[in-house]
C-alpha cells in the first residue's frame, strides 16, 4: 500500500456519460498530481493542486475538471466520455515540489464503450 | 519544451544477462528519477539522482546522472524475473511538475 488511495479500482461506462475519479493523497503530503496513461501515450500530466489550489495544467480536455477539497483529497471530473478517454488514470502525491519524487496510486482504469 | 526520451522502447532478455536503460534530454534537470511499473498497478520509485555525475546502487541496479544533468543511466546487472516491468525516467519542468519518459518495456526470461 503505498499510502495513496484511489477509487474506483475500475470503471465502465457508455459514451457522453459523466465519472468522478477520487484520490486521498499520502498522509502529510499537500500536492496532488493527475496523470492519464495510455499505450500509446505514455504518462501525460493533466493538472495539479497544491494545498487546495490549482498550481499548474497540463493538456487537460475542457470536457474535464477537477478539485482538491479542504482535507486534501481531490477528484477528478470526466464528462461527455468518447472512446479516446479510456485509459489509465493515475493520482500521485508528494509533500510540496517533485524534486524528490511523487508517490503514486494504484490507479482507475477506465473503460467506455 | 522539456522532453525526455527512453531507449530501447523494448527489451527482453534472459535471466542472468546484463541490459542499460537510457533517459535522454537536450535540457539541463535539477534531478532525474526511476519508477518501475507493475502491470494494473502505478510507478513505484526506485531513486532520485541529483548531482552531475552521481552513482547511486540500489541492489543490482545502478542509476547514473550525466555530468552535465541531461541524462541518465539505469543498469542491471544479472537480470532476474522479478525485474520484469516499465521502467519510467521523470524530471521536474521549469513548473515543477514531474514529465515523464515514454518509458522501457523490459521482460525477463527465466
Amino acid at each position: 500500500d503505498s499510502g495513496v488511495t484511489q477509487t474506483p479500482k475500475h470503471l465502465i461506462t457508455a459514451t457522453g456519460q459523466r465519472v468522478t475519479l477520487r484520490c486521498s493523497p499520502r498522509s502529510g503530503d499537500l500536492s496532488v498530481y493527475w496523470y492519464q496513461q495510455s499505450l500509446d501515450q505514455g504518462l501525460q500530466f493533466l493538472i495539479q493542486y497544491y494545498n487546495g489550489e490549482e498550481r499548474a495544467k497540463g493538456n487537460i480536455l475542457e470536457r474535464f475538471s477537477a478539485q482538491q477539497f479542504p482535507d486534501l483529497h481531490s477528484e477528478l471530473n470526466l464528462s461527455s466520455l468518447e472512446l479516446g478517454d479510456s485509459a489509465l488514470y493515475f493520482c500521485a502525491s508528494s509533500v510540496a515540489s517533485a524534486n524528490y519524487g511523487y508517490t503514486f496510486g494504484s490507479g482507475t482504469r477506465l473503460t467506455v464503450v | 519544451t522539456q522532453l525526455l526520451e527512453q531507449s530501447p522502447q523494448f527489451l527482453s532478455i534472459q535471466e542472468g544477462e546484463n541490459l542499460t536503460v537510457y533517459c535522454n534530454s537536450s535540457s539541463v534537470f535539477s534531478s532525474l528519477q526511476w519508477y518501475r511499473q507493475e502491470p494494473g498497478e502505478g510507478p513505484v520509485l526506485l531513486v532520485t539522482v541529483v548531482t552531475g555525475g552521481e552513482v547511486k546502487k540500489l541492489k543490482r541496479l545502478t542509476f547514473q546522472f550525466g555530468d552535465a544533468r541531461k541524462d541518465s543511466s539505469l543498469h542491471i546487472t544479472a537480470a532476474q524475473p522479478g525485474d520484469t516491468g516499465l521502467y519510467l525516467c521523470a524530471g521536474p519542468d521549469s513548473s515543477y511538475k514531474l514529465i515523464f519518459g515514454s518509458g522501457t518495456r523490459l521482460l525477463v526470461r527465466p
